[in-house]
């Protein structure tokens, strides 16, 4: 168990809607990533945010937005739903302490199929 | 830029026999690189991790993977496979300065083994 908590875990829905994916980071992380899984195009990051604010956008949709909450846990929200944006949605934390650097832990992911 | 290669999508092995996924990189920086594995349904966990120390780290699971400049590789191995090595394993470079929003995925090799 990484520590890191998404719901929902599966999700389906049809083209032109709106989601929200919720995760927890573990305990005193302060920074929190989402990264897209599909099949073509392999992990692609998303959007990182550090204790509240945003740190680094990767290839990221502007139908799609993150937030990150006082109390660290983080939203991303996506609309305007196609059937290509069916994929597996992570969401990672890690600690900013000395010597680790690239360690993410991961959650178990969030499904959505959109129809 | 940094980049990644798995040289294999796939990877089938017998339960005992030894395991090598191949990685090579590309990267302007002294890399760090990491190996993740990810078992069915689940998220990612960090396995292993070279940051300029000893060229041959050890990991868990008894994995270990060996950086050599020379070939710009980073190949991971284990000397016998066990069923519940059973998973995709994600070769990853990082950009450096300490910033994991620039870690770059490859796109996985996925092993199987075999009774």
């Amino acid at each position: 168990d990484s520590g890191v908590t998404q719901t929902p875990k599966h999700l389906i829905t049809a083209t032109g809607q709106r989601v929200t994916l919720r995760c927890s980071p573990r305990s005193g992380d302060l920074s929190v990533y989402w990264y897209q899984q599909s099949l073509d195009q392999g992990l692609q990051f998303l959007i990182q945010y550090y204790n509240g604010e945003e740190r680094a956008k990767g290839n990221i949709l502007e139908r799609f937005s993150a937030q990150q909450f006082p109390d660290l846990h983080s939203e991303l929200n996506l609309s305007s739903l196609e059937l290509g944006d069916s994929a597996l949605y992570f969401c990672a934390s890690s600690a900013h302490r000395r010597g680790a650097d690239g360690e993410l832990f991961f959650g178990e992911g969030s499904r959505l199929t959109v129809l | 830029a940094q980049s990644v290669t798995q040289l294999d999508s796939h990877v089938s092995v017998s339960e005992g026999t030894p395991v090598l996924l191949r990685c090579n990189y590309s990267s302007s920086y002294s890399p760090s690189l990491f190996w993740y594995v990810q078992h069915p349904n689940k998220g990612l966990q960090l396995l292993l991790k070279y940051t300029s120390a000893a060229t041959l780290v050890k990991g868990i699971n008894g994995f270990e993977a060996e950086f050599k400049k020379s070939e710009t590789s980073f190949h991971l191995t284990k000397p016998s496979a066990h069923m519940s090595d059973a998973a995709e394993y994600f070769c990853v470079v990082s950009g450096g300065g300490g910033s994991n929003y620039k870690l770059t995925f490859g796109k996985g090799t996925l092993l199987t083994v075999n009774p």
